[in-house]
């Protein structure tokens, strides 16, 4: 079966500049999350949704951060406008469910450096 | 979720086994640990979970200690290919979803 897809799978934007991800999970899988990476560290959730909602946003900047998932398929991760901080690479991971049993699969992520 | 304890990296020759460790002494009844590895510039991909028993799976096996607050990844026969970084996660079952909070992983480096 094919695999979670990402892109673009590098991006380099100047700050304030605005950037979106998109990522395509796995056919069939309810649960799609976003995290962020920063080089040396493990992932961080940003955001989980089942379907079209949102489970938790609860470490989602929203003030410059915003997601979404168009008919509870594919999403888009937003950034606007971007800090140099937030360089980082940004997996998308998803899971038929979010019960406990099923493992999270990844996307290749997109690396994103701010300058 | 409760926090694990692993080694920042860890050395292993090539078709030897290699045990990596993690502490998680804080674990609750209804921690669940699992393990994810993460190869050069790929996505975390999933390895093996368990509650309380010890499990095998194609990849690895699990052995949880009797007291559950310490387990082990065991590789019987690494591989260069199993060079990567190696997180212990414990996550809680509950209707808040399926979180995975990363630690700062084992990096496992495969000499041949």
């Amino acid at each position: 079966e094919a695999g979670v897809a990402q892109s673009p799978r590098y991006k380099i934007i100047e700050k304030r500049q605005s950037v979106a991800f998109w990522c395509n999970p796995i056919s069939g899988h309810a649960t799609l999350y976003w995290y962020q990476q920063i080089l040396g560290q493990g992932p961080k959730l940003l955001i989980q949704f089942q379907n079209n909602g949102v489970v938790d946003d609860s470490q989602l900047p929203k003030d410059r951060f915003s997601a979404e998932r168009l008919k509870g398929v594919d999403s888009t991760l937003k950034i606007q406008p971007a800090k140099l901080e937030d360089s980082a690479v940004y997996l998308c991971a998803s899971s038929p469910t979010w019960r406990e049993g099923y493992e999270q699969y990844f996307g290749p992520g997109t690396r994103l450096t701010v300058t | 979720d409760a926090k694990t304890t692993q080694p920042n990296s860890m050395e292993s020759n090539e078709e030897e086994p290699v045990h990596l460790p993690c502490n998680h002494s804080t674990i609750s009844g209804t921690d669940y640990i699992h393990w994810y590895r993460q190869l050069p510039s790929q996505g975390p991909e999933y390895v093996i979970h368990g509650l309380t028993s010890n499990v095998n799976n194609r990849m690895a096996s699990l052995a949880i200690a009797e007291d559950r607050k310490s387990s082990t990844l065991i590789l019987h026969r690494a591989t260069l290919r199993d060079a990567a970084v190696y997180y212990c996660i414990l996550r809680r079952y509950n209707n808040a979803g399926n979180m995975l909070t990363f630690g700062g992983g084992t990096r496992l480096m495969v000499k041949p």
